[in-house]
C-alpha cells in the first residue's frame, strides 16, 4: 500500500505570495491532518479534515486554510506569506473513524522557504 | 488544554545501553498517548500508542512505554540502544474522541555513541 505523499517536496516563495501544498493520503484513509514544524515551535497542529469537512482546527491565523476533496486528497493554502511561515509542513492520514485507529501516518513533508 | 512535556531536548547513550526518553502529559480526560520517531529529512513514524488498554505498550524496533496515570507519564524505553536508533523522538497526546487533534512535545534528539 502506498504511503502518504506530499507535493512539492521543496518550495521557495517570496513574502506576500501565496502557496498551495498537496497531500494524498493512504488509500482508504478519510482523515488528513496538517502540521507545521519549525525549530523554535516544534510540531504544531494546523487542522484536520474528515470526509471533506474540517473537524478540528489549531491556533493559526486565517491566512492558513485547507480543504479536502471527495477522494480524500487535501490541500492547504497559505496566503500573504511571511518569513515566519518558513517551515516543514507535514501531512498525516488516518482512518479517522475510531479512536483505536488513530494511528497517523505521516508524509515526508514539504519544506517551504519564504524569502 | 492538553499538553506534553519532554524532559531533555538531547539525550546521549552508548551503544548497548538503556534508552530512556521522558514524557509527561497534561490532560483533563483520559488521554491517548503516542511516541513517534523522525529521521532526518523524513516524516514521523509511529513507534507505539496507548489507548486505554494495557498500560505497558510495546512498539516497533524494541521500544516500549509505560502509562502511569499517577505520575502523568509515558516514558519511552529500549533495553539496548543501536546506532540506528539515533533520531528525533516526539511524544504526543490526543484527547479528542471526534478527531485527530494531536499535541506534540518539543522532541528529544537521541544520539547513540559507538
Amino acid at each position: 500500500k502506498a504511503g502518504v505523499t506530499q507535493t512539492p517536496r521543496y518550495l521557495i516563495k517570496t513574502r506576500g505570495q501565496q502557496v498551495t501544498l498537496s497531500c494524498s493520503p493512504i488509500s482508504g484513509h478519510r482523515s488528513v491532518s496538517w502540521y507545521q514544524q519549525t525549530p523554535g515551535q516544534g510540531l504544531q497542529f494546523l487542522f484536520e479534515y474528515f470526509s471533506e469537512t474540517q473537524r478540528n482546527k489549531g491556533n493559526f491565523p486565517g491566512r492558513f486554510s485547507g480543504r479536502q476533496f471527495s477522494n480524500s486528497r487535501s490541500e492547504m493554502n497559505v496566503s500573504t506569506l511571511e518569513l515566519g511561515d518558513s517551515a516543514l509542513y507535514l501531512c498525516a492520514s488516518s482512518q479517522g473513524s475510531r479512536v483505536s485507529s488513530y494511528e497517523q501516518y505521516f508524509g515526508p513533508g514539504t519544506r517551504l522557504t519564504v524569502t | 488544554a492538553q499538553s506534553v512535556t519532554q524532559l531533555g531536548s538531547h539525550v546521549s547513550v552508548s551503544e548497548g545501553a538503556l534508552v530512556l526518553l521522558r514524557c509527561n502529559y497534561s490532560s483533563s480526560v483520559p488521554p491517548y498517548l503516542f511516541w513517534y520517531v523522525q529521521y532526518p529529512n523524513q516524516g514521523l513514524q509511529l513507534l507505539l500508542k496507548y489507548t486505554s488498554a494495557a498500560t505497558l505498550v510495546k512498539g516497533i524496533n524494541g521500544f516500549e512505554a509505560e502509562f502511569k496515570k499517577s505520575e502523568t507519564s509515558f516514558h519511552l524505553t529500549k533495553p539496548s540502544a543501536h546506532m540506528s536508533d539515533a533520531a528525533e523522538y516526539f511524544c504526543a497526546v490526543s484527547d479528542s474522541p471526534t478527531g485527530n487533534q494531536f499535541y506534540f512535545g518539543t522532541g528529544t534528539s537521541l544520539t547513540v555513541i559507538p
